[in-house]
């Protein structure tokens, strides 16, 4: 049990444009889900923490309006890179809780922005 | 803010060789510890976890104990197998009331198991 998927597992796109990556819990319900960004050989940057139905609060440095988080239900939550440039090419993860401590993480996807 | 300080690999061990990886951490309150898995290809999974002082998490022949003292919770295995060859993540969880649980991870440690 709880799984949870990312779509699409890579994605390549232009300077400039927006690319969104879906993350879904197959079989629970996931009143918070977080999403993290991680670069070759280093950590798990946590960007935001997003409660279903509720705003996403972002982490210091993580510029809301480019990276838009949406957890419209219990079993989807969505990152948008707006207007993307190669900067933000990177691996990002995300996780999903229950609403205890344990986060359930998702394969992850890679973005490359040429 | 909580940090998360693990060994620095890649580290490289033969089959049923005693494998540590150090982990320390500084943290503000009493936080729970973990250890996180990534198999190749594959997202995180949790592989044990300790909530309070002293306490040990086992999962798999791995082992790790929470040691306040030193703030430290080092991953132990007696014997290795090919099949533990994997990113280790170390990790601490805030528990202050309203802050979701976040975790803050160490840099990971990758471990190559050789037959």
């Amino acid at each position: 049990g709880a799984v949870v998927s990312q779509h699409p597992s890579w994605v390549i796109c232009k300077s400039g444009t927006s690319v969104k990556i879906e993350c879904r819990s197959l079989d629970f319900q996931a009143t918070t889900m977080f999403w993290y960004r991680q670069f070759p050989k280093q950590s798990l940057m946590l960007m935001a923490t997003s409660n279903e139905g509720s705003k996403a609060t972002y982490e210091q440095g993580v510029e809301k309006d480019k990276f838009l988080i949406n957890h419209a239900s219990l079993t989807l939550s969505t990152l948008t890179v707006t207007s993307a440039h190669p900067e933000d090419s990177s691996f990002y993860i995300c996780s999903a809780s229950g609403g205890r401590y344990e986060q359930y993480f998702g394969p992850g996807t890679r973005l490359t922005v040429t | 803010g909580d940090s998360v300080t693990q060994m620095e690999g890649p580290v490289t061990l033969s089959e049923e060789a005693f494998l540590t990886i150090n982990c320390t951490y500084t943290a503000t309150g009493y936080p729970s510890l973990f250890w996180y898995v990534q198999y190749p290809g594959e997202g995180l999974q949790l592989l044990l976890k300790a909530t309070k002082a002293d306490d040990k998490g086992s999962n798999k022949g791995f082992e790790a104990t929470y040691r306040k003292e030193t703030t430290s919770f080092h991953l132990e295995k007696g014997s290795v197998q090919v099949s533990d060859s994997a990113v280790y993540f170390c990790a601490l969880s805030d528990l202050a009331p309203g802050s979701n649980y976040k975790l803050t991870f160490g840099k990971g440690t990758l471990l190559t198991v050789n037959p």
